[in-house]
């Protein structure tokens, strides 16, 4: 049972570039989410999916678009990157919106130069 | 929009000392979870309170959610090398949707 998957877990971009940020969860969950960690910042949601069809902005959604694939996949994409979207990427999923504990992928470390 | 503040931001303790964690609330919360981050790692959930003045104990973790429901704390007793990460806390973000995360507080422990 892999949980929530995240691929890459580490890219290299430069300014301009674009990428997409693949994350599948095998836990046939709802709720699918896309944090962002910077230092001293804590974890800042950029987008979410409450349920397959639907998806919504987070706190910090400029610079990025999402598509829920189906129920297990959530991508995020960077339609051309900055050096302020250098961070790490964290995707989660939960049985179904906040009254559920979220399931944290392992990770993509993102710098763009 | 809501705020979720920790304090204290770091906290450096020797192995065998108490360590407490705060979380604060702009907005009262239907429910606040916990999660811990270890060094190079992902947040992995420890716990969620629902109920005013709840305290749930894992070991020598023990949670409280307060009365109001607008704050929280995590009390470690006897900390651990093992305890070392980061303690995040979370909460509901204006929906049912999303969870706002507080900004931490990194729990470093030397022997």
């Amino acid at each position: 049972n892999a949980g929530v998957t995240q691929t890459p877990k580490f890219q290299v971009l430069k300014t301009g570039q674009s990428m997409t940020l693949q994350c599948a969860q095998d836990m046939n969950h709802n709720s699918m989410y896309w944090y962002r960690q910077d230092p001293g910042m804590g974890l800042r949601l950029i987008y979410y999916s409450a349920s397959e069809g639907t998806t919504d902005k987070g706190e910090v959604p400029n610079g990025y678009n999402v598509s829920r694939l189906n129920k297990r996949e959530f991508s995020l994409r960077l339609e051309s990157a900055a050096p302020s979207q250098t961070s790490v990427y964290f995707c989660a999923s939960s049985e179904l919106g906040t009254s559920a504990p979220l399931h944290f992928g392992n990770g993509t470390r993102l710098t763009v130069t | 929009g809501q705020q979720v503040m920790q304090i204290p931001q770091y906290q450096h303790v020797q192995e065998g000392e108490d360590f407490t964690t705060y979380c604060n609330s702009s907005t009262t919360l239907s429910n606040i979870q916990w999660y811990k981050q270890r060094p190079g790692g992902h947040p992995v959930f420890l716990i969620q309170l629902v109920k005013s003045g709840e305290v749930k104990k894992q070991k020598r973790l023990t949670f409280q959610f307060g009365e109001a429901k607008k704050n929280s704390s995590l009390h470690i007793t006897a900390t651990q090398t093992t305890d070392v990460g980061t303690y995040f806390c979370a909460g509901p973000g204006g929906t049912a949707s999303k969870l706002t995360f507080g900004t931490g507080t990194r729990l470093q422990v030397t022997l």
